[in-house]
């Protein structure tokens, strides 16, 4: 399976608060775990990433929590702030798939000020 | 300047014309790629190349072509647009298959 199934689709959240997005995925074989942050008008531009040898990568208020043996993989965002208000992609990439990227549907954020 | 520029932004055209998005790259990257974005579906590959002489379909290339004229530039044709190949399409680039460079993206509709 090459799905990564990502939720919710939509998020709202206070300023302050914490975001967080859950992304799972099937395909043992994926090797990197990037999140993509995308603001209206604008292309995908790479957040923070992970590899699965690690639990927890943070990034100032970005972290990638990894569950691999639940194959399933969060973006938490710590104080979030009114310009965090974006869609966000989980995807997932493997050598043996040939370094294709298989991309999540994205969730809208919007942090209310 | 942008590293990762596609003309035209916006478009709009009629069911059965040609059509052909082009990217252009300043970043040196052998791998470019092109993707289409629906709402709630993500992104989805269309095609991808790993250089000039390299060119791959992705999960969805039905109704699509794609030429590599150098190794900055990746163009993406429709030969006879539907209307459910309205949506915003993406060009990106990369060094290996980790982060990915997109570019600003064309709007496309076909009525």
């Amino acid at each position: 399976q090459q799905q990564v199934k990502q939720s919710p689709q939509s998020l709202i959240v206070q300023k302050g608060g914490i975001s967080i997005i859950n992304c799972a995925y099937e395909n043992t074989a994926f090797d990197y775990f990037p999140w993509y942050q995308q603001f209206p008008g604008k292309g995908p531009a790479l957040l923070i990433a992970i590899r699965p040898d690690v639990s927890e990568k943070k990034e100032g208020r970005f972290t990638i929590s990894f569950n691999k043996s639940a194959k399933q993989f969060s973006l938490h965002i710590m104080d979030s702030q009114p310009g965090d208000s974006a869609t966000y992609f989980c995807a997932a990439s493997s050598r043996s798939g040939g370094f294709k990227t298989i991309f999540g549907a994205g969730t809208r954020l919007f942090v209310k000020a | 300047d942008a590293d990762v520029t596609q003309t035209p932004r916006n478009r709009i055209t009629k069911t059965g014309k040609r059509i052909m998005l082009e990217c252009s790259q300043t970043k040196g990257h052998d791998r470019m790629y092109w993707y289409r974005q629906d709402p709630g579906l993500g992104l989805r590959l269309i095609y991808y190349s790993f250089d000039v002489k390299d060119i791959n379909k992705g999960e969805i290339s039905d109704g699509y072509s794609v030429s590599r004229q150098a190794q900055a530039k990746f163009s993406l044709s429709l030969e006879s647009a539907i209307p459910n190949q309205t949506a915003l399409y993406f060009c990106a680039t990369s060094v290996t298959s980790n982060e990915q460079f997109f570019g600003p993206g064309t709007r496309l509709t076909v009525l």
